[in-house]
């Protein structure tokens, strides 16, 4: 299995609303990452785990609290956002044995999140 | 410090016209290089990597790149374009820390006519 899923594919939420996105993969990737893109720009990365630990958080607002349960899954806790963050907000993987600097990142669908 | 610089926001060819996406790096390392396509509404797909083995990379649906040190370039090329070719493409490079971080490009967004 070479995928990574992301749910739900589509979330509109009130500023007052508390919601979560999940990731999930099954390649036995010990790096998982969320990235925040808006149209027609790259990805902007917000968090890195690696080995179920943070370990980059890009100054990301509190409003977005990660959370990595297992080596598989990742969330994404949502509270409080404003509208400017309405993002496609995409989940990856990685493999951060060995050489790590090789390893490509493998990116899930997204979630299209609109705040209202 | 490693980025990326794509030139060209937006590239228009003929459908079986050559594609060239430029892509330059800036690294104080030896250099891991990536093209990811994205298609509208889904995620990053890998195209092809570089990671010193080859100057000449081969990639998914016909793509290829060749790294040129001296150039600090690492373009993209297909001998000729689909319709279904139309996406944006980015290159990247690794931040050549122990956490696998990537600096992107811009992105160019390809345009395929019939």
């Amino acid at each position: 299995d070479t995928e990574v899923t992301q749910t739900p594919k589509h979330l509109v939420m009130g500023m007052t609303n508390k919601k979560s996105l999940k990731c999930e993969q099954h390649m036995g990737h010990r790096a998982m990452y969320w990235y925040k893109q808006k149209a027609k720009k790259p990805p902007e990365l917000m968090f890195v785990y690696s080995y179920e630990k943070l370990s980059i958080n890009e100054s990301v607002p509190s409003r977005f609290s990660p959370e990595c349960p297992n080596s598989s899954l990742l969330n994404l806790h949502l509270h409080a956002l404003q509208p400017e963050d309405s993002a496609l907000y995409l989940c990856a993987s990685s493999d951060p044995s060995g050489r790590v600097i090789y390893n490509e990142q493998f990116f899930g669908p997204g979630t299209r999140l609109t705040v209202l | 410090a490693q980025s990326v610089t794509q030139l060209g926001s937006h590239v228009s060819v003929s459908e079986g016209a050559l594609v060239l996406l430029r892509c330059n790096y800036s690294s104080s390392v030896p250099p891991y290089l990536f093209w990811y396509v994205q298609y509208p509404n889904q995620g990053l797909q890998l195209l092809l990597k570089y990671t010193s083995a080859a100057t000449l990379v081969k990639g998914i649906n016909g793509f290829e790149a060749e790294f040129k040190k001296s150039e600090t370039s690492f373009h993209l090329t297909k001998p000729s374009a689909h319709m279904s070719d139309a996406a944006e493409y980015f290159c990247a490079v690794s931040d050549g820390s122990n956490t696998g971080k990537l600096i992107f490009g811009q992105g160019t967004t390809l345009q395929v006519k019939p």
